[in-house]
């Protein structure tokens, strides 16, 4: 248990869905971030929030889009999504060293 | 800008031998280096840093990692393997005074222990 909680695990969704990913940290920690992780390929990072505040967006397309309400909680909203989306999104969180992450969730876009 | 690079993607060795996994990287100023362990369809787990202070840092499940600012290294160490040690090991790094940012990742080293 690492404090940093992401539902649903497992994710089916066709091109034509709106479905999104939820991670909730339980550290207190200020800065929360979005990770892709395809097979054969490096860790990918999508966003970073500081304090409700989104200070990277590492050029990721606009079919996800990312949603911080507080510090706490981290969605990330996806819609009209292609199959090459398919991968492990991870979440993680942090107050100024290492990362905690989630256990991910795994999607796969028929 | 920041890297690192793992050059292996897979290691092997022997239930009870010591092992490395390598890593190196690029960055301006004194980095924070960190590894992390994955196992098969989980997150990624906290093994140990560097921040400062001595080289060498010792971790979770008995791993140990040594930095090496002439070589820029930070090779993953363990003085005797386990089977359940077999999974995914990742080296991360960021630039020193960035806390809020994220880590650059290798693409992984695949540890395998065979028994």
């Amino acid at each position: 248990e690492t404090g940093v909680t992401q539902t649903p695990r497992h994710l089916v969704m066709g091109m034509t869905n709106k479905k999104s990913l939820k991670c909730e940290q339980h550290l207190g920690h200020n800065a929360m971030y979005w990770y892709k992780q395809s097979a054969k390929k490096p860790l990918e990072l999508m966003f970073v929030y500081n304090f409700k505040e989104q200070t990277e967006n590492n050029s990721v397309p606009s079919r996800f889009s990312p949603e911080c309400p507080n510090s706490s909680h981290l969605f990330l909203h996806l819609h009209t999504l292609q199959p090459e989306d398919s991968a492990l999104y991870l979440c993680a969180s942090s107050q100024a060293g290492e990362l905690f992450f989630g256990e991910g969730s795994r999607l796969t876009v028929l | 800008a920041q890297s690192v690079a793992q050059p292996e993607d897979q290691v092997n060795v022997a239930e009870g031998n010591p092992l490395t996994v390598k890593c190196t990287y690029s960055v301006s100023g004194n980095p924070y280096l960190f590894w992390y362990v994955q196992y098969p369809n989980r997150g990624l787990q906290f093994l140990l840093k560097y921040i400062t202070g001595d080289n060498l840092v010792k971790g979770s499940y008995g791993f140990e990692a040594e930095f090496n600012k002439s070589q820029t290294s930070f090779h993953l160490k363990k003085p005797s393997a386990l089977v359940s040690d077999s999974a995914l090991y990742f080296c991360a790094v960021r630039a020193p005074n960035q806390a809020g940012t994220a880590l650059i990742f290798g693409k992984g080293t695949t540890l395998s222990v065979s028994s």
